[in-house]
Formats: structure tokens, sequence, C-alpha cells
């Protein structure tokens, strides 16, 4: 089955930096990558998801990119704010939405910490 | 903005006892899924389900465990005989059709005593 590692494990940025988180996966069949947030306590929420027909998508300060030879993909925030605090899960499944016959292989998280 | 729902949202239960979590996806969804989250660790797939039948399992959705989808709108998960082990976060999840997005629900934390 699919194997998602990402790193690091936990990464502080000061306030107004860039963050990047980095995932790879095993399954070349795979081509779905979401990446969630989860705050503390609560459920994951989608932040931004890819398909590999896409090697780049940004949304505001958000962008993630792909590269399906090497199979990984990364997570990009710009000018971090203090809300950016959480764990960020990147994933994958071969699947659109992690539907149909296999659902989403999650990585072990990132918790990302924003230094005032 | 429409929401998977999820009750109870704490399940406290005896070892060998039997839990039902349940899960209202959203109304128009098709694929519904139940993922747990042991605490501090990573989001693990436990089943998907579409078309009144299970899809897909994980090596961790043994025998112990079973999903329902008993009337249009309920979504259960069942832990027959439930172990120390079985402690976790769960979240029912669902999506539509094609490249619909995966929405999450808030989760039932189960205790297991």
């Amino acid at each position: 089955g699919e194997n998602v590692e990402q790193h690091p494990s936990t990464l502080s940025v000061q306030e107004g930096d860039s963050a990047v988180i980095k995932c790879t996966y095993s399954d070349s069949a795979s081509n779905y990558f979401p990446w969630y947030k989860q705050e503390l306590g609560k459920r994951p929420q989608l932040i931004i998801d890819i398909r590999s027909n896409v090697g780049e998508k940004k949304d505001q300060r958000i962008a993630v990119t792909l590269n399906k030879t090497a199979k990984h993909f990364s997570l990009h925030i710009t000018e971090t704010q203090p809300e950016d605090s959480a764990v960020y899960f990147c994933a994958a499944s071969w699947g659109y939405s992690g539907g149909g016959a296999d659902g989403l292989t999650f990585g072990k998280g990132t918790h990302l910490i924003i230094q005032p | 903005e429409p929401e998977v729902t999820q009750t109870p949202s704490h399940q406290v239960t005896q070892m060998g006892q039997e839990v039902i979590l349940r899960c209202v996806p959203i109304s128009n969804h098709l694929y519904f899924y139940w993922y747990r989250q042991i605490l501090g660790q990573k989001v693990e797939f436990l089943v998907s389900f579409y078309n009144n039948e299970i899809s897909e399992k994980s090596e961790i959705f043994d025998d112990q465990f079973s999903v329902e989808r008993p009337d249009g709108s309920n979504f259960t998960l069942k832990i027959r005989s439930t172990k120390l082990e079985d402690s976790a976060m769960y979240f029912c999840a669902s999506s539509g059709t094609g490249q619909e997005k995966l929405f999450f629900g808030s989760g039932t934390q189960l205790s297991v005593l």
C-alpha cells in the first residue's frame, strides 16, 4: 500500500517568515495530494490540494508543489502569522478525493510553531 | 456551510463492551469514511463505504469493526468488543462524487478503560 513520509516533525519559524513542509509518497498510482491543518482538539481541515496533472497550485499565502517523477510534494506558507500555528498533515490517494477503492494515507504531521 | 456531524463527542466504555459511533455525512455526498487518530499521532484510514458496501478497508479494520448505513442519513461504526488500544479520536468523513473534497466531522473521542 501507499506510504507517506513527512518532514520535519516540528518546524519553528519567525512570524512573517516562510515555512516549507515536505512529503514523499511511495505509490506511483497516487494522483491526489491534499494538505490538512489541524488545530489542537479540532478536526482536520483541508487547506489546499493538488492533482497529479498539475505541478503547482497557489491560494493566497499557501502553495503546494508536486514532483511526480521524484514522488514528492511540498507545502509552502509565506508571510506566516500566529494563526498558522497548528499541525499540518499531507496525504496521498489514487482516488479523486480519497474516495473509490482507496482512502487517504496521511503523513505523520508537522507541528508548525510561529514565533512572535 | 454543510458539515459532517458526529455523536457523541466523547464516549467512555469498559474493555470488552460494544460501542457504536454515529455520523451524519453531508446530505448529497456519496462516499463515506472512518478514520482514527491516536493521541499525538497521524490520522489513519479505517474504511471507505460507497453504494451501501465497503469499498476499501485497512489492516486496522478487523473483524471487531463494522460499518452500516441504516437509513438515508446516518453512517455508523461499531466496535464489537473494545480493547484498550482502540482508545482514539474517531473521525467520520464524506465526499461527493468526481473531484469533490473530503470533509471531516468533529470526531468522537473514545476512551476504553
